[in-house]
Parts: C-alpha cells; structure tokens; sequence
C-alpha cells in the first residue's frame, strides 16, 4: 500500500538557517503531494502542494519539488524564522488507488527555530 | 470568512459515555472527512462523505459513527465501544476536481474522565 516516511524531529537550527526536511514516499498510482503545518493546539494549514512529476510547490518562502525518479518530495527553506517553528506533515493522495481521496500521512517532523 | 468550524475545542468523555464532536464547513466543499491524530503521530482517517447522505468507512472506523445530513456538517460521534478515545480530532473538507487539496479545521481535544 501506499505510504510516507519523514526524517524524525525534532530538528533545531539557529534563526536564518537553512532548512531542509525530508520526506520520500510509496505509491502505486499517480499521487499528488502535499506539506501541511500544525502550530500548537491548532489544525493543519496547507503549505505547499504538487500534482505531477517535476512540479515544484511553494509558499512562504518555502519549496519542495515532487521527484519521481526518487520518490521524494522534500521541504526546504533558505533562511528559517523562529515563528516557523511548528509540526511539519507530508502527504500524499492517490486517486488512481483509493477513490476517497484520502490523505495518508507522515509521522511528523517538529521544527525549533531559535532566535 | 470560509472556513471550517469544529466544536468544542475541548471534550471530556465519562466511562460508558457517547460524545458527538461538531465540525460545520462553508466552503460548499462536497467531500468531507474525520481524522485522528495521536502524539508523535501522524493523522489517520475515521470516516469520510463524498457527498449528503452518504459515508463511508476509513481506515480506523470502529468506534466511531458519523452523519451527513446537511452539505456543511459532518458530526463525528465517538461510542463507549471506542476503547482508546483520547486524541486530537480534525474535520477537513476538499472541492471538487482531482487536484484539491483537503482544508483543515482547527481540531477538537478529546480526553477521558
């Protein structure tokens, strides 16, 4: 079945550092890819999505390009804010698979920005 | 302002008790969805409805019951057959079109007395 994996938090990196989070996935279709953000106590914000092989998303000065040749899709950002700091989420959906449109979810990656 | 709209944010549930969780949405989106997420986890899906008067099973459904009355309200309810209940839970919604990203509420908190 389908699945993502997200590098394991959390990572802490100094104010204006560059930040990478890793996320590579499995599907059998043709998946689109998303990153959500959760700040505490609150809901996920969509951040940033792809929908096709080479496509890149980006928000709020951040980017990740869907790379099919490897399966990944990961974050990044040039210069990180403390009020980045949050709960980083990749997902895919794969209709070509599962006609709900479902979201299937990594673990998480917590993000700590200090000033 | 659209958006979605979950009730309480807070839900304390007795031994043997059902709770309904609210999540109204007035995005006009067709398809909406029940999600839990644990600590260190991420989100898994309890029920979802693609259109009024239909719902379907997710991956986590026992335990749960849902309704879909009106287009902008999905209540989840959470059963005393629900043996681990104690979770954030988050509603979402998504338009139509292959490409549409789900849209987020801002979660209901639930804990067991």
């Amino acid at each position: 079945g389908n699945s993502v994996t997200q590098m394991e938090g959390p990572v802490t990196l100094s104010e204006e550092a560059f930040l990478t989070i890793n996320c590579t996935y499995t599907a059998t279709g043709y998946p689109s890819l998303f990153w959500y953000v959760q700040y505490p106590g609150e809901g996920l914000q969509l951040l940033l999505k792809a929908t096709k092989a080479d496509d890149k998303g980006s928000n709020k000065g951040f980017e990740a390009t869907y790379r099919k040749e490897t399966t990944s899709f990961h974050l990044e950002k040039g210069s990180v804010q403390v009020s980045d700091s949050a709960v980083y989420f990749c997902a895919l959906s794969d209709p070509s698979e599962d006609s709900s449109y479902k979201l299937i979810f990594g673990s998480g990656t917590r993000l700590l920005v200090r000033p | 302002d659209g958006g979605i709209t979950q009730s309480p944010k807070y839900l304390f549930r007795k031994e043997g008790q059902n709770v309904t969780l609210s999540c109204e949405q007035n995005l006009n989106h067709d398809a909406m969805y029940w999600y839990r997420q644990d600590p260190g986890q991420g989100l898994r899906l309890i029920y979802y409805s693609q259109i009024v008067n239909d719902f379907q099973k997710g991956d986590i459904a026992e335990g749960y019951s849902v309704s879909r009355e009106k287009k902008e309200s999905f209540p989840l309810t959470v059963t005393s057959a629900q043996k681990n209940p104690t979770a954030f839970y988050l509603c979402a919604s998504r338009d139509r079109g292959s490409n549409q990203p789900q849209h987020f509420g801002d979660g209901t908190r639930l804990s067991i007395l």
